[in-house]
């Protein structure tokens, strides 16, 4: 299947700073992926809906000036996560593809 | 907000038992779709069930759809500790290129 990458794959940051998640299809292009959170046990919850040459649609109670995210080409959409607190610890995950979602290895946050 | 809840949420068996997880959900759907996730790692694709299709078969994997009762079941046959994983199923609303929405997920232990 299609194959799409993360990176960092796990980062520890200090409160306050912000974090930069990289996720690239790495052999189709995507004109949308897609930005997941997953907290310890549970599910994925959909943050935002990242779209190409374009703004990002948020999900409700997603703050978009906390999560900055963009997608400056096709194979590339980051996702900013700016003054990072301890409550934004979380396994981050993105996804791309058509009918089939393909998902990155996700990214592991720790704000101490 | 979560589109469905799979049941059960936990399940143990011996190896070489089958494993049925089921999942509900509660609006049209285009497509059903189900996939793994190990312990902290990313989600990889198992199956994709269209909202006309019945059933589907996938190696040891075999999938059901009941549009009608909205719901699903992931089968495993012969099941082997290397399944031991979290099993979600996601469901897409409509075609084209739409974010999935997840179900809680079952957690699956295969014992040797």
């Amino acid at each position: 299947g299609a194959v799409v990458s993360q990176h960092p794959s796990w980062v520890i940051c200090k409160s306050g700073t912000s974090v930069k998640i990289e996720c690239r299809s790495l052999d189709f292009q995507a004109t949308t992926m897609f930005w997941y959170r997953q907290f310890p046990k549970q599910s994925l919850m959909l943050m935002a809906t990242s779209n190409e040459g374009s703004k990002a649609t948020y999900e409700q109670g997603v703050e978009k000036d906390k999560f900055l995210i963009n997608h400056a080409s096709l194979t590339l959409s980051t996702l900013t996560v700016t003054s990072a607190h301890p409550e934004d610890s979380s396994f981050y995950i993105c996804s791309a593809g058509l009918e089939t979602q393909y998902f990155g290895p996700g990214t592991r946050l720790l704000v101490l | 907000s979560q589109q469905g809840e799979e049941d059960p949420q936990a399940l143990s068996i011996q190896e070489g038992e089958n494993a049925t997880m089921n999942c509900s959900y509660k609006t049209s759907i285009n497509n059903l779709q189900w996939y793994r996730q190990n312990s902290g790692r990313g989600l990889v694709h198992l199956i994709l069930i269209r909202s006309n299709e019945r059933e589907k078969h996938s190696g040891r994997l075999r999938v059901t759809l009941d549009t009608s009762k909205k719901s699903s079941s992931l089968l495993i046959t012969a099941s082997r500790a290397a399944d031991t994983a979290s099993y979600f199923c996601a469901t897409v609303r409509n075609s084209g290129n739409t974010p999935l929405v997840f179900g809680k997920g079952t957690r699956l232990s295969v014992i040797a």
